[in-house]
């Protein structure tokens, strides 16, 4: 059963902010959101995570719904660098995450 | 430089034949995870360990075997009972029960079959 939804892929204009949308209709109230990414042939990295409140750290901000029933992932001025799979992953805290295809971000120049 | 070295980089297996893939990590993390990424699909996972000579089995552990005698490594052993082994292999490490918990990642094996 997936716990998430999110689009296969999207393209974003360098330099613009990237919203990458996450659906979990099913989420529990004790469940996180969390989100990573992985660049190519490397390892996933931790970008942010939040169980209600809006959050916002050095990468990212991250936006969920006031029913919690979706998020958003911003990156607020995308580099190329950017370009990679971004995961959102819903997880009751202490248990371990289950990763998805996530969404492909390509950062075009 | 804190963090999770995987090594070899890239690994070739014959048929019938064991491989181990190594995983090291000096953060401290109690818990450790091997997961297995097949091209364009998510993570899956294999065997994980909360505590030093401990361990669970995950997703799909059939064809893998684990070790944690210490608590800086967890070697992953392919078994010959692996049919299809090809793919991605990813070790991560995390402290347990924080609120923020957070898996870091080593940078993968890839591991290829003869």
């Amino acid at each position: 059963d997936a716990k998430t939804t999110q689009p296969p892929s999207m393209d974003c204009a360098e330099g613009r902010a990237a919203n990458l949308p996450c659906n979990h209709s099913t989420i529990s109230g004790n469940e996180y959101v969390y989100w990573y990414r992985q660049i190519h042939s490397q390892g996933p990295q931790y970008i942010i995570h939040g169980l209600k409140n809006n959050e916002t750290n050095e990468m990212a901000s991250l936006i969920i719904t006031e029913d919690r029933k979706s998020s958003t992932l911003i990156l607020p001025h995308a580099t190329l660098r950017d370009t990679a799979v971004y995961y959102c992953i819903v997880s009751k805290r202490g248990e371990k995450l289950t990763f998805g295809t996530g969404t492909r971000l390509t950062i075009i120049p | 430089d804190g963090g999770i070295t995987q090594s070899p980089k890239y690994l070739f297996r014959k048929e019938g034949q064991n491989v181990t893939l190594s995983c090291e990590q000096n953060l401290n993390h109690d818990a450790m995870y091997w997961y297995r990424q097949d091209p364009g699909q998510g993570l899956r996972l294999i065997y994980y360990s909360q505590i030093v000579n401990d361990f669970q089995k995950g997703d799909i552990a059939e064809g893998y075997s684990v070790s944690r005698e210490k608590k800086e490594s967890f070697p992953l052993t392919v078994t010959s009972a692996q049919k299809n082994p090809t793919a991605f292999y990813l070790c991560a490490s995390s402290i347990p029960g924080q609120s923020n918990e957070k898996l870091f990642f080593g940078s993968g094996t890839q591991l290829s079959v003869l």
